[in-house]
């Protein structure tokens, strides 16, 4: 089944330590995406990639970084992780923006920092 | 600001029937969609309105006024597994989707 898969699925880093959440998809989408969910909160948007564009939400922190090598893998790198990072991290797709833009999600990885 | 405003609970019991309502204040508006979230799960895409009415899937429902921007999910003959967080979102266009901040759904027995 074509599927967004996103690794690992539970991670725990200290403070301050960098951390890579990666997310790989076998639907051939153009558009990849990062939300970070806190609990009981909305999914936020915190960057895209359009093929290689490269787009930052305004409020995202400089702390975020992201890499998309190809058109089948996404990294979400996190450089020095605080306190207030700690969330549920979703990986999505679309296919093109067009239409009602469906995002298929990833299960997430969920960020612990000690 | 950007929002989207959604009960934070709602509780029904199985085979009932039950309205999860969203209101929306947002820049832009290309339409409205339901997302459904398990414990532990990813959101998964339920539907999507476009243009003002309701749009039928099977038990669930769903409406859209873009003059009162409002819409709701419409769930019918409750499940047991239907309990999990529903999210309205509004794609505004330019591959972004804003979400509500999710509806829990507890379905007793």
């Amino acid at each position: 089944d074509a599927m967004v898969i996103q690794n690992p699925r539970y991670q725990v880093t200290q403070f301050g330590k960098p951390v890579t959440l990666s997310c790989s998809q076998t639907l051939n989408h153009n558009v990849m995406y990062w939300y970070q969910q806190k609990s009981s909160q909305a999914p936020k948007l915190l960057f895209h990639y359009y093929d290689k564009d490269f787009n930052n939400e305004a409020d995202t922190p400089d702390n975020f970084q992201s890499r998309r090598p190809n058109t089948s893998f996404c990294f979400l790198d996190i450089r020095s992780p605080g306190l207030g990072d700690a969330a549920m991290y979703l990986c999505a797709t679309s296919r093109d923006g067009s239409g009602a833009n469906v995002l298929t999600f990833g299960a997430g990885s969920r960020l612990t920092v000690l | 600001g950007q929002s989207l405003e959604q009960p934070s609970e709602v509780t029904a019991v199985e085979g009932a029937i039950v309205q999860i309502n969203c209101t929306y204040q947002t820049s832009g508006f290309y339409g409205l969609s339901w997302y459904q979230q398990h414990d532990g799960g990813a959101p998964t895409f339920l539907s999507y309105n476009a243009l003002d009415g309701l749009e039928e899937t099977g038990r669930f429902s769903s409406f859209l006024s873009r003059s009162d921007s409002y819409g709701y999910l419409l769930l019918q003959e409750l499940q047991m597994k239907d309990s999990a967080s529903y999210f309205c979102a509004v794609y505004t266009g330019g591959f972004k989707t804003i979400f509500g901040a999710g509806t829990r759904l507890f379905v007793k027995a």
